[in-house]
Parts: structure tokens; sequence; C-alpha cells
């Protein structure tokens, strides 16, 4: 619920405009990467997944780039509406592990 | 409906009562994982199981124990709670064929131990 956001970094953004949430992720042996959505009181919700052998991926409003060289996942919501507002997580795992690691989250707030 | 379920959605116990945390799937997925949310950590996984019989220990396991009987059920055991172990914990569950990775979470658990 709210209680586990109290100490996410915020990007705040206005209705319709597009954001931008960044990700570093830690091994460089992960090859498979996703994105999450939790809203407030709900378990986290798939959005996207990329592969390592990919740059890009779009979805419906999503984008997700992937910069391997830097370690760096970012993810772009195309026209941000209120229903955007929530919690995002990336995380990673190695195909042949069952591991995943979560990064810390961004909670991102659409301003009407 | 596919989903994934939790129960209980709330506990409150004491230090040492030993408690069950039921997590089931209904898709049929040989993948199952457990996972507790803390302010600033992120998800830590605690346990997974990649089919019946088979778990192995996550990144944050000590206190924990699980098993898998059946493919649909995943429980998480607490033998002896302590205040540490205060945490919403989730469970999920994903297909992890080469094809499908996505991971199905539950709608949470939130524990606290007194």
């Amino acid at each position: 619920g709210e209680s586990v956001g109290l100490h996410l970094p915020t990007l705040s953004v206005q209705e319709g405009d597009n954001s931008i949430i960044n990700c570093a992720y830690s091994n460089s042996a992960s090859d498979y990467f996703i994105w999450y959505k939790q809203e407030s009181g709900k378990g986290p919700q798939f959005i996207i997944d990329i592969r390592s052998n990919m740059d890009k991926r779009q979805g419906q409003r999503v984008t997700v780039l992937l910069n391997k060289t830097v370690k760096h996942l970012s993810l772009q919501i195309a026209a941000t509406q209120p229903g955007d507002s929530a919690v995002y997580f990336c995380a990673e795992t190695t195909s042949g592990t069952y591991k995943y690691i979560f990064g810390t989250g961004t909670r991102l707030k659409v301003l009407a | 409906e596919a989903q994934v379920t939790q129960n209980p959605r709330y506990l409150i116990t004491v230090t040492g009562k030993k408690l069950t945390v039921t997590c089931s799937q209904n898709m049929n997925h040989e993948y199952m994982s457990w996972y507790r949310q803390d302010p600033g950590l992120g998800l830590r996984q605690i346990y997974y199981s990649m089919n019946v019989e088979v778990t192995d220990k996550g990144d944050v396991p000590e206190g924990y124990k699980v098993s898998r009987k059946e493919k649909r059920n995943f429980p998480l055991i607490l033998e002896s709670p302590s205040p540490n172990q205060t945490s919403l914990y989730f469970c999920a569950s994903s297909p992890r064929t080469s094809r499908e990775d996505e991971q199905f979470f539950g709608p949470g658990t939130r524990l606290t131990v007194l």
C-alpha cells in the first residue's frame, strides 16, 4: 500500500505530457528486463519487457529502451493519463536462473 | 478468471507464533515465487519454485520456509516470526517458457509481528 512508497523518488508530470522513468540495473549478465506498475494497495502488474538482444521495444503508449553499455533501462509513457499514477519498478533476471532483482521504484504523479 | 490469490490479506501476530501465508494460482504455471516489499528496498525475493517439489532460496530466505507439494499452491511458512519480518508479502507465478516470462502477482499480504 501507501507505506512502501514513502521513500521513493517522485516524478510529477502534467496530464498529456510524456513521462520518462529511469532505472539502473545491477548485473551485467542480466538478459531479460521487465517494467511493472504498482497501484496503491495492489500487487505489481506487468507493463512491458525487453530482452538483451533488443535496444527498444514498443507497446501501447509505452516504450522501453535498453542501454547495455551503461546498464540503463528507461520506460517512456506517451500522453500520460491520471490512471498512470502509480509506482513503477524495473526488474532484471538472467536466462537459466530463476532469480529476479527489482529496483526500488519511482512514483509517478500525474497532475491535472 | 486467471489469478493469484493470497490468504490472509492482513495479519497481526506476536513474536514466535508460527504462521502460514497461503498462495494459489489457477493458471497451471510451473514457476512460483515469494517476495517481501519494504520501504526504500523494493521487492526482494525470498524463495522460488521451478516446479513441484523443487524450491530454492532467493536473496532473503532467513526465517522463512516454503513447500511445493502441488503445482497450484506455494505456502510461505514463518516458524517463529520476529518483528523484522513485518512487511508486505507478494506471491507471484509465471509460465517461464522461452517466450512467456511474465510474472503475475497476488494482491499482497500485510504482516505485522509484534
